[in-house]
């Protein structure tokens, strides 16, 4: 079946420091999204992403989709404590699918 | 503020017990989903429902059935827990867009251990 890889699995990283979050699909997807999920809580939306080759940004964190709709990334410049939580990208297959990612676990260190 | 609600927070069972977990929303929202959640697995898609009485498996639907009376609440029912279920479980919902272009809102999780 359709599968949703990111890597890596943890990262730590010093305060300051850039982060970045691979997801690879095994499929062409029509869209993604990307959530993050902070320690204890539940996933929370933060954008999606339709266009091949689109670029979005919010504030420190960029993202971008693959021109063959197949891969995105997450970076995040300069990290801060309130980083901290685990990213998932979900992709979007079909009308009602969400693949979700396996999920990058962040952990920034003070 | 968009609220999905479920309806534990912690729950130990017993193996072979039948456990019900409730989901409801007050979004009005026509799509509703189960996931589990586990270390290095991400979220796995159970089973989702498009419209009250309907349903369709995910990913890993074995040993998990659902119910959808009303458009509000969607319910996961382990029919008979085993250790192997032990985990945590996530009901999200989102309006219906054919083009997949809505975002998932999530409930809080439900941790459930089956001992």
């Amino acid at each position: 079946g359709q599968q949703v890889m990111q890597i890596p699995q943890y990262q730590h990283v010093q305060e300051g420091e850039d982060f970045t979050t691979y997801c690879n699909s095994s499929t062409t997807l029509s869209n993604i999204q990307w959530y993050k999920q902070r320690p204890g809580g539940h996933p929370v939306f933060l954008i999606q992403l339709v266009k091949s080759g689109e670029v979005k940004k919010q504030k420190r964190l960029t993202f971008q989709f693959g021109e063959a709709k197949k891969n995105s990334s997450l970076h995040i410049t300069a990290t801060q404590t309130t980083d901290v939580g685990t990213y998932f990208c979900a992709g979007i297959s079909g009308t009602y699918k969400y693949i979700f990612g396996t999920g990058t676990r962040l952990k920034v260190l003070a | 503020d968009v609220k999905v609600t479920q309806s534990s927070r912690y729950l130990v069972k017993r193996t072979g017990e039948k456990v019900f977990l409730e989901c409801v929303q007050d979004m009005d929202h026509e799509n509703m989903f189960w996931y589990r959640q586990d270390p290095g697995l991400g979220l796995r898609l159970i089973y989702f429902s498009y419209d009250v009485k309907m349903k369709e498996k995910g990913d890993i639907p074995e040993g998990y059935s659902v119910s959808r009376e009303k458009k509000e609440r969607f319910s996961l029912i382990l029919e008979s827990a085993s250790t192997n279920q032990t985990s945590m479980y996530l009901c999200a919902s989102r309006p219906r867009n054919y083009r997949g272009n809505t975002e998932a809102f999530f409930g809080q999780g439900t941790r459930l251990t089956v001992v």
